[in-house]
C-alpha cells in the first residue's frame, strides 16, 4: 500500500519569500507522486508530477519538487511567494499496484502575509 | 475543452435520505473515480470505473455505490446518509485504460446532511 505524510498542518509565509511544503511517502514499489492544490470552494488542480523521469520537476506558477528515493521525500517549494498562493496544498502517491489510485496526505494550509 | 463537470454543486439531505450525485468526465476520458474529501482532509478514495467495470473500491460501507454509463458519465449513489457523510465528493477522469496515473478533478458536489 502506498501512504503520504504532509508535515505541518499550516505554513505562513511573507509575500516574496521561499515557499517550501513537505512530503514524505512510503510505497513498496515505484511511486507516482503529484501536488495538487485547492483554493477555496474549489476542486484540485494539477501543480505537477512525478512519473520516474527527471528528479527534479517543474510544475506550473513557478513551483517545482524534488524525488529523492533514499529520503523518500517530495517536497514542493516556490522561490517567491505571492499572495494569490494562499490555498491548500495536498501531497498524493499511486502506482501500479493499486491500479494508479491516489492517495492524499492530509495537506498543508498555506497562508501568505503581505 | 470542457474539463470534469459534476451536478449538482451543493445539496442538502436529511439523515436517512438518499443521494445521487453526477460526473461528466472530460471528452475522451473513459475512466472516472470518486473520492470525499471531510472538512480538512484530504480526499479518500470511493471508487474507480472503466468502460462501465468497476475497477476498484475503497473503504466505504455498502451504502454507497456507483456506476458507468456508456458515454462515460458516471452516478455516485449513496444511501441512508448520516451526518458523517457531509462532505465534498469529487470526480476525476483520466484517459487511456484507466490505469494511467493522472486524474483531472472536477469543482466537487457540496453535501450536507441534516
Amino acid at each position: 500500500a502506498q501512504s503520504v505524510t504532509q508535515l505541518g498542518s499550516h505554513v505562513s509565509v511573507s509575500e516574496g519569500a521561499l515557499v517550501l511544503l513537505r512530503c514524505n511517502y512510503s510505497s513498496s514499489v515505484p511511486p507516482y507522486l503529484f501536488w495538487y492544490v485547492q483554493y477555496p470552494n474549489q476542486g484540485l488542480q494539477l501543480l505537477l508530477k512525478y512519473t520516474s523521469a527527471a528528479t527534479l520537476v517543474k510544475g506550473i506558477n513557478d513551483f517545482e519538487a524534488e524525488f529523492k528515493k533514499s529520503e523518500t521525500s517530495f517536497h514542493l517549494t516556490k522561490p517567491s511567494a505571492h499572495m494569490s498562493d494562499a490555498a491548500e496544498y495536498f501531497c498524493a502517491v499511486s502506482a501500479l499496484s493499486n491500479d494508479y489510485k491516489l492517495s492524499f496526505g492530509a495537506g498543508t494550509t498555506v497562508t501568505v502575509r503581505a | 475543452d470542457a474539463g470534469v463537470t459534476q451536478s449538482p454543486t451543493h445539496l442538502i439531505k436529511t439523515r436517512g435520505q438518499h443521494v445521487t450525485l453526477r460526473c461528466s468526465p472530460i471528452s475522451g476520458h473513459k475512466s472516472v473515480s470518486w473520492y470525499q474529501q471531510v472538512l480538512g482532509q484530504g480526499p479518500q478514495f470511493i471508487f474507480q470505473y472503466y468502460e462501465k467495470e468497476e475497477r476498484g473500491r475503497g473503504n466505504f460501507p455498502d451504502r454507497f455505490s456507483a456506476r458507468q454509463f456508456p458515454n462515460y458519465s458516471s452516478e455516485l449513489n449513496v444511501n441512508a446518509l448520516l451526518l458523517g457523510d457531509s462532505a465534498l465528493y469529487l470526480c476525476a477522469s483520466s484517459s487511456g485504460d484507466g490505469r494511467v496515473y493522472e486524474q483531472y478533478f472536477g469543482p466537487g458536489t457540496r453535501l450536507t446532511v441534516t
